[in-house]
């Protein structure tokens, strides 16, 4: 199936622990980004890599560190996770340019990392 | 002031009814704009993208105002299938790339 997908789905660890995310799309985008979905639901942007090159990075702690080894891959990981990084983790995938235009391209979500820290 | 506002609801309507929902945005540079639905533990989809001339899907009709910078969106004759959160999100541009931007989402329970 082509899709967006995250491994895994469920992490829980404890404190001062370090931990990855993992993500791929099949969908041939050139860009891919890391979203933060807190307890209040609310749905913010990370991280975004276009062709393995970091474009968008957001106020976030250093102890996030993303690595696109590829196009199709975007990884997330999270050194001495801490209580309040427990959130559901969520990549996603657009096409941003083709053919030299700059329009809207939908963004592809994957299904989501449930992160909690003990 | 948060970039996307919406009602967070929920709104609970019974199966038929009309349903609006509103949003306002504060970043007049936004060029695009949408609506996202989340099922529960689910990820966010595109429902529609909003147009100034307004545009409808089916049973959904989203409508932009970018002078008053409010988007909506209204759902006819509301199954118990839309029962979600509808995410309204902005998009601008940064550094050449798009950037999304999106509310906290109102949650609709639509019933029997």
């Amino acid at each position: 199936d082509t899709a967006v997908s995250q491994t895994p789905k469920y992490l829980v660890t404890q404190m001062g622990n370090d931990k990855s995310i993992k993500c791929e799309q099949n969908l041939g985008h050139d860009t891919m980004y890391w979203y933060k979905q807190d307890s209040k639901k609310f749905l913010k942007i990370m991280f975004s890599y276009n062709n393995k090159e970091l474009i968008i990075n957001e106020t976030v702690p250093n102890r996030f560190s993303p690595k696109s080894p590829d196009k199709a891959h975007l990884n997330l990981h999270i050194n001495s996770l801490e209580l309040g990084d427990s959130a559901v983790y969520f990549c996603a995938s657009s096409q941003e340019h083709s053919g030299g235009a700059r329009s809207y391209n939908e963004q592809f979500f994957g299904p989501g990392t449930r992160l909690t820290v003990l | 002031r948060k970039e996307v506002e919406q009602d967070p609801g929920p709104f609970n309507v019974p199966e038929g009814a009309t349903v609006a929902f509103n949003c306002t945005y504060s970043n007049s540079a936004s060029q695009s704009f949408f609506w996202y639905r989340q099922d529960c533990r689910k990820e966010p989809k595109l429902l529609m993208s909003v147009y100034s001339s307004g545009n409808e899907d089916g049973r959904f009709t989203a409508q932009l105002n970018r002078a008053s910078q409010y988007i909506s969106l209204l759902i006819r004759d509301s199954k118990l299938s839309d029962s979600a959160t509808y995410l309204c999100v902005v998009s601008f541009m940064n550094t050449g790339f798009q950037k999304l931007v999106f509310g906290t989402g109102t949650r609709l329970l639509v019933s029997p």
